[in-house]
């Protein structure tokens, strides 16, 4: 069955410190993988998006995110994280033919320590 | 500025009522899409539309309705049939890269 595991409900990270939330898939085809991000009332923006070639993947707001087949994650990471990017972050995966067939992760919530 | 335009931001829905939320974007996008979204849940596919007169039930159809008589609009109907109704949803869109979804800003039902 194809799906998305996010196994962090909530993480709380200090100002200034680094960051990796994790995201493993199980998905028949070769996957597309995307990261979302939601301030709260918001809806979900693309934070970064994996299709095929180089396995780390550069995205928005200073956020990177990378590909290990091996182990079926899509982990994102960022070097040092700032009270703004306190928000819901989904890990999501598709296919090329139809967004229809994107499947969402249940979100990882992430507060910032001041 | 293109997007895509959700409204109300707020809904009540008293027993028995259907409820319609509006969806509008102005991207030229041909496929749109609306998600239901649960605390502590991801984002379940509700209908979804590729072209205008066509659309299909995604995951969780039961108790709504869609219609999409112009590209630009694609509102979404909350039966009474719908017996937890109470949720965000969200509306998107797609383009030529049908991968990439689009999002509104969202709107909140409740049950009164």
């Amino acid at each position: 069955a194809q799906s998305v595991t996010q196994p962090d409900i909530h993480i709380t990270v200090s100002e200034g410190a680094s960051l990796e939330l994790r995201c493993n898939y199980s998905y028949g085809a070769t996957p597309y993988l995307f990261w979302y991000v939601q301030s709260p009332g918001q809806g979900l923006q693309l934070l970064l998006k994996y299709f095929s070639g180089d396995t780390l993947v550069q995205g928005i707001k200073g956020f990177e995110a990378e590909f290990k087949r091996s182990q079926s994650s899509f982990n994102l990471r960022k070097p040092s994280v700032h009270w703004s990017d306190a928000a819901e972050y989904f890990c999501a995966v598709g296919s090329y033919s139809s967004a229809s067939k994107i499947i969402f992760g249940s979100g990882t919530r992430l507060s910032i320590r001041p | 500025d293109g997007g895509i335009t959700q409204s109300p931001k707020y809904l009540f829905r008293k027993e028995g009522q259907n409820v319609t939320l509006s969806c509008e974007q102005n991207l030229n996008h041909d496929a749109m899409y609306w998600y239901r979204q649960d605390p502590g849940q991801g984002l379940r596919l509700i209908y979804y539309s590729q072209i205008v007169n066509d659309f299909q039930k995604g995951d969780i159809a039961e108790g709504y309705s869609v219609s999409r008589e112009k590209k630009e609009s694609f509102p979404l109907t909350v039966t009474s049939a719908q017996k937890n109704p109470t949720a965000f949803y969200l509306c998107a869109s797609s383009g030529t890269g049908r991968e990439k979804l689009f999002f509104g800003s969202g709107t909140q039902l409740s049950v009164l």
